[in-house]
């Protein structure tokens, strides 16, 4: 089992639905990472938060929009997506406060776009 | 068995042989590198990492070798089993920021 928990695991929804990914980690991690990864293929990094604030965005389109409530939470709302964002969205975290930490990865959001 | 792992090949070795997950990457001034192991339907599990001041790391049943002259990182595995059946991607961190790039990734399949 991760310490990194995604719900929910799988995720069908359409075109014009609003929905949101969940992540939680208790690692006392101030780190936390989205990444999408389509079948076959290697996670790309979407998001990083640090200290509870965006320091990254890969130009991702808009119609993701990620949210840190606090530092165990991290969440990605979804709105008007496409059939192509159909993927598996990975959350992960890591220490931040020491150089050069692995980071530790939820098992995923399966996300079909109808 | 020996792979190298650019486009997402396969890498078929016997259980009980050592394998050998070569990965090219692509940055000369990334200094810290992951091996990740991904089974069907789960997220990367870490398996070991290595800074770019060290050239070899070992763990239990696995060995990171790191040659920066060719930006070249290996993954062995010693005596393999059928659970390390799975796909390894090896990840670089490009210095001075919080990305985490992926390799490619490379199956490998255990058979008995």
């Amino acid at each position: 089992d991760t310490e990194v928990t995604q719900t929910p695991k799988h995720l069908v929804m359409g075109m014009t639905n609003k929905k949101s990914l969940k992540c939680e980690q208790h690692m006392g991690h101030r780190a936390m990472y989205w990444y999408k990864q389509k079948a076959k293929k290697p996670p790309e990094l979407m998001f990083v938060y640090s200290y509870e604030k965006l320091s990254i965005n890969e130009s991702v389109p808009s119609r993701f929009s990620p949210e840190c409530p606090n530092s165990s939470l991290l969440n990605l709302h979804l709105h008007a997506l496409q059939p192509e964002d159909s993927a598996l969205y990975l959350c992960a975290s890591s220490q931040y406060d020491r150089d050069n930490s692995p980071l530790h990865f939820g098992n995923g959001t399966r996300l079909t776009v109808t | 068995g020996e792979s190298v792992g650019l486009h997402l090949p396969t890498l078929s070795v016997q259980e009980g042989d050592n394998s050998i997950i070569n990965c090219a990457y692509s940055n000369s001034a990334s200094d810290y590198f992951i091996w990740y192991k991904q089974e069907s339907g789960k997220g990367p599990q870490f398996i070991i990492d290595i800074r770019s001041n060290m050239d070899k790391r070992q763990g239990q049943r696995v060995t990171v070798l790191l040659n920066k002259t060719v930006k070249h990182l290996s993954l062995q595995i010693a005596a393999t089993q059928p659970g390390d059946s799975a796909v390894y991607f090896c990840a670089e961190n490009r210095p001075n920021t919080d990305k985490l790039i992926f390799g490619t990734g490379t199956r490998l399949q255990v058979f008995p």
